[in-house]
């Protein structure tokens, strides 16, 4: 079956850029999606289609994919931003979700 | 804006049937533009897809659960079902409702439910 393989944690200053990789099978042949997970929450869409944002998400959040990996980019973190984030594609009519990254602010 | 709310017992006996229903308000489950789906969050873990269907009853699921999962559609009530059987303690999870757009976007998630999987 598919896989989706993300890092376990990131962490990242105040202001500074977290990066949140996403390693799949020719992943770039496919779409990505990126959810963003608070405690006690439910997922949120905050990346779809690899680099669109949906309406009310921050100009910070970017994505792009391309060869075997899809990338999510938070410019500027905000401690608001410490979450757990999961990639997300299809392979053959099956939804994948990656492994989850653990995004800390410190 | 469209909401969704997960409803149904919050323990079930091993070897039964879980069975849960997603109740979507501020937009109608027969528009034809969204698929219907099904995800679970194991304690502490990451996600998991069950399943989708289409308004038209079409459905699509996770062939790792394929044998025991069933999701249906009642269009007059504008709520969508999900039944899995012979249940044991591995199934206990948070279970979430959402929509999907364009057959690949969870776009709106309910607030999901918890079932515990216990004699």
């Amino acid at each position: 079956s598919y896989e989706l393989t993300q890092p376990p944690s990131v962490s990242v200053s105040p202001g500074q850029t977290a990066s949140i990789t996403c390693f799949g099978d020719k992943l770039g042949d496919k779409y990505a999606s990126w959810y963003q997970q608070k405690p006690g929450q439910s997922p949120v869409l905050v990346i779809y289609q690899d680099f669109q944002r949906p309406s009310g998400i921050p100009e910070r959040f970017s994505g792009s994919n391309s060869g075997n990996t899809a990338t999510l980019t938070i410019s500027g973190t905000q401690a608001m931003d410490e979450a757990d984030y999961y990639c997300q594609a299809w392979d053959s009519s099956t939804g994948v979700f990656g492994t989850g990254t653990k995004v800390t602010v410190l | 804006q469209v909401q969704l709310q997960e409803s149904g017992p919050g323990l079930v006996k091993p070897s039964q049937t879980l069975s849960l229903t997603c109740t979507v308000s501020g937009g109608s489950i027969s528009s034809g533009t969204y698929y219907w789906s099904w995800i679970r969050q194991h304690p502490g873990k990451g996600l998991e897809w069950i399943g989708y269907i289409y308004y038209s009853g079409s459905t699509y699921y996770n062939p790792s659960l394929k044998s025991r999962v069933t999701i249906s559609v009642d269009t007059s009530k504008n709520q969508f079902s999900l039944k899995l059987s012979s249940v044991t303690a591995a199934d206990t999870a948070v279970y979430y409702c959402a929509r999907v757009l364009d057959r690949r976007i969870f776009d709106y998630w309910g607030q999901g439910a918890l079932v515990t999987v216990s004699s």
